[in-house]
């Protein structure tokens, strides 16, 4: 089945921009979705089918497709925000379902 | 409201069984799937299974056919995930979620997603 990779980590700072990548040939044929997870909690899904934004989620999360590669943005990062991000995809060639390796931000 | 309510923490040894349960409340159960998560400490999360709550029909990874069974029971809104021959790196938070009925597999959680809490699973002798 298909495999994504993203960084392991990616820090910033205050009222910057993170990007993390996500890529595998999973994309474009497949939607990426996004879920935060912080410490001790369940993970919530922060974008849905490459770029659509769930209700009550922060307008500061935003998400990008391009090629093999798909990319979650957070504008103006907040300490909040600091969680582990996962990309989510489907492979179809077994009607399966596949994780990222998840991205830690660190918001400095 | 939507929730997911799991059962306690486990203790078990290698080669036993855990039952795990997922009782649903605030929708209408048999509108919707069940996906099955781990997450073994410190790692990331992985995707299980999913079971249709109307028909019961499945959908398991690869890696755990044979070795996993998710069942649903309409009459209390509740889903179980049951896994035999534990071994050590079987230790893991397994969550439920409601995720769409469709059998064709594109994401794990529908919207608005509803996870359950997590059940620690611990294997060790």
């Amino acid at each position: 089945s298909y495999e994504l990779t993203q960084p392991p980590s990616v820090s910033v700072s205050p009222g910057q921009t993170a990007r993390i990548t996500c890529s595998g040939d999973a994309f474009p044929k497949q939607h990426a979705f996004w879920y935060q997870q912080k410490p001790g909690q369940a993970p919530v899904m922060v974008i849905f089918k490459d770029s659509e934004r769930p209700s009550g989620i922060p307008e500061r999360f935003s998400g990008s497709s391009s090629g093999t590669t798909v990319m979650l943005t957070i504008s103006g990062v907040q300490a909040e925000d600091e969680a582990d991000y996962y990309c989510q995809s489907a492979d179809s060639s077994d009607n399966s379902l596949v994780f990222g390796g998840g991205t830690k931000l660190t918001v400095l | 409201q939507l929730q997911l309510v799991q059962s306690g923490a486990e203790v078990k040894k290698p080669g036993a069984s855990v039952k795990v349960s997922c009782k649903a409340s605030g929708y209408t159960f048999r509108r919707y799937g069940l996906s099955w998560v781990r997450q073994a400490p410190g790692q990331g999360l992985e995707w299980m299974g999913w079971i249709s709550a109307d028909n019961g029909k499945t959908n398991y990874a690869q890696k755990f056919q044979g070795r996993v069974t998710m069942t649903t029971d309409t009459s209390t809104s509740t889903a179980y995930m049951e896994m035999r021959s534990l071994r050590s790196d079987d230790t893991a938070v397994y969550y439920c979620a409601r995720a769409p009925i469709n059998t064709t597999m594109i994401v794990v959680a529908t919207l608005p997603d509803c996870w359950g809490q997590g059940t620690l699973v611990t294997v060790s002798s």
